[in-house]
């Protein structure tokens, strides 16, 4: 899989938009990049994925650049309960088998008021 | 709806004592995972399961490491003679497809190894 780099932390004001970013250099051209939050003393939670266009759900958005080599997670009004660590992964999307998780340090992403 | 739980949530063990640590997946969930998360570090993949088939063991870190889910549902880690270095919290994940993107953490077992 390929390797990810992170800040590893970042702070925003709350209602502010937060930018997370990612380098993913070697990323091959059937990896996924994957977004995963982490919560003080939760299990990671699934945030939001993508190929090469962006994406955007509920939760977030994903702006990957044309040469995937990075991307940005967009939390567009950051709340107080969006503190957490984030986790850029960069995973191969199987039609068989299973898929398991690489996890790095993340960014520690402190919503402040 | 209930989601993936995970007990004891805290263990304070003894060097050198065996510990159980209980995953109870979604229902329906065919795919399980654990994970160790060392302190300040994110999740390592331990082993996984498809129902009750152990499919990859690849991240135990030793042979005191040892997982089952016998009837496909309910699974344990067992660790046996604990050492300090087994100190970190257990993540158990579990997911109905193969895709990551369904695969939902407990709240993990924050083991103390002393």
């Amino acid at each position: 899989d390929a390797k990810t780099t992170q800040p590893p932390s970042m702070d925003c004001a709350e209602g502010r938009a937060a930018n997370l970013p990612c380098n993913h250099s070697t990323i091959s051209g059937n990896e996924y990049v994957y977004w995963y939050r982490q919560i003080h003393s939760q299990g990671p939670q699934y945030i939001i994925h993508g190929l090469k266009n962006n994406e955007t759900n509920e939760m977030a958005s994903l702006i990957i650049t044309e040469d995937r080599k990075s991307s940005t997670l967009i939390l567009p009004h950051a709340t107080l309960r969006d503190t957490a660590v984030y986790y850029c992964i960069v995973r191969v999307a199987r039609d068989s088998g299973y898929s398991t998780l690489t996890f790095g340090k993340g960014t520690m992403l402190l919503v402040s008021p | 709806g209930a989601g993936v739980s995970q007990s004891p949530r805290y263990k304070v063990a003894k060097r050198g004592q065996d510990v159980a640590l209980r995953c109870d997946p979604i229902s329906g969930h065919v795919s399980l995972f654990w994970y160790q998360q060392a302190l300040g570090q994110g999740p390592e993949f331990l082993t996984y399961f498809q129902n009750e088939a152990q499919l990859d063991k690849s991240g135990l870190p030793s042979d005191r490491f040892f997982a089952e889910r016998p009837e496909g549902s309910v699974s344990t880690l067992k660790i046996q003679r604990t050492q300090q270095e087994d100190s970190a919290v257990y993540l158990c994940a579990s997911s109905l497809v193969w895709d990551i993107k369904t695969q939902y953490f407990g709240p993990g077992t924050r083991l103390l190894v002393l």
